[in-house]
């Protein structure tokens, strides 16, 4: 299994309060990933990382920021959650980009109330 | 575009079953990957396979085999003689260095009773 983990694991918070999801992984993989997965949507790409310090957009990456300081850790901002943020959100890895396979965390399930 | 289409939403089948699910893609590129993943009720997603378009060679894995197909743009799953173990919900997905995406199907959610 590829040695990912991300925290929390469950969290429930208010609307309006920033929240930080973290992903760390034991890879040393380049590349990292956050997606977020709801009913009828499958799984969407929020932003993405080719490197310390080096983001990228995905296709929903409205209201949300990321950061990497380091290589083992990519860390998910909402700045000022929505309840339309409330969603599984899952951290992958890969040590290509796009074309090689990506391996997932075991997810992060939170709730805007 | 690129798009990936899982036509099936929800499949029950009896175990000891043989079961296909479908994936059909859509892509202009020439160079591209396709996977399988597989969301089991507990939530992870486990990688299942990767291929290229260049390899239309069909693979087998035990009780799992795949199906892909250029000319219909196809990436079929075949679970044979299903177990309870296998009930999940299976995700095929694409991707290109041109698009520099993975874009996932909808996903497909097997069902196995015993």
């Amino acid at each position: 299994d590829a040695g990912i983990t991300q925290s929390p694991r469950h969290k429930v918070t208010e609307t309006g309060t920033p929240v930080t999801l973290r992903c760390h992984q034991t890879e040393n993989h380049r590349y990292m990933y956050w997606y977020r997965q709801d009913p009828g949507h499958g799984l969407r790409l929020i932003h993405y990382s080719y490197g310390v310090k080096d983001t990228d957009k995905g296709e929903v990456s409205d209201g949300y920021s990321v950061s990497r300081s380091k290589t083992e850790d990519f860390l998910l901002t909402l700045e000022s959650a929505t309840s339309s943020q409330t969603s599984v959100y899952f951290c992958a890895i890969s040590e290509g980009g796009y074309t090689d396979t990506q391996y997932f965390g075991p997810g992060t399930r939170l709730t805007v109330l | 575009a690129q798009k990936v289409t899982q036509a099936q939403t929800e499949i029950s089948v009896v175990e000891k079953e043989d079961v296909t699910l479908d994936c059909v893609y859509e892509t202009r590129d020439t160079t591209y990957y396709l996977f399988w993943y597989k969301q089991p009720p507990s939530g992870e997603l486990v990688f299942l396979i990767r291929r290229n378009s260049f390899d239309e060679q069909n693979e087998i894995s035990g009780r799992y085999s795949w199906n892909f197909q250029k000319s219909t743009s196809s990436f079929n799953f075949t679970i044979t003689a299903s177990q309870v173990v296998d009930s999940a919900v299976y995700f095929c997905a694409l991707s290109s260095s041109n698009t520099g995406k993975l874009i996932f199907g909808q996903g497909t959610t097997l069902q196995v009773k015993p």
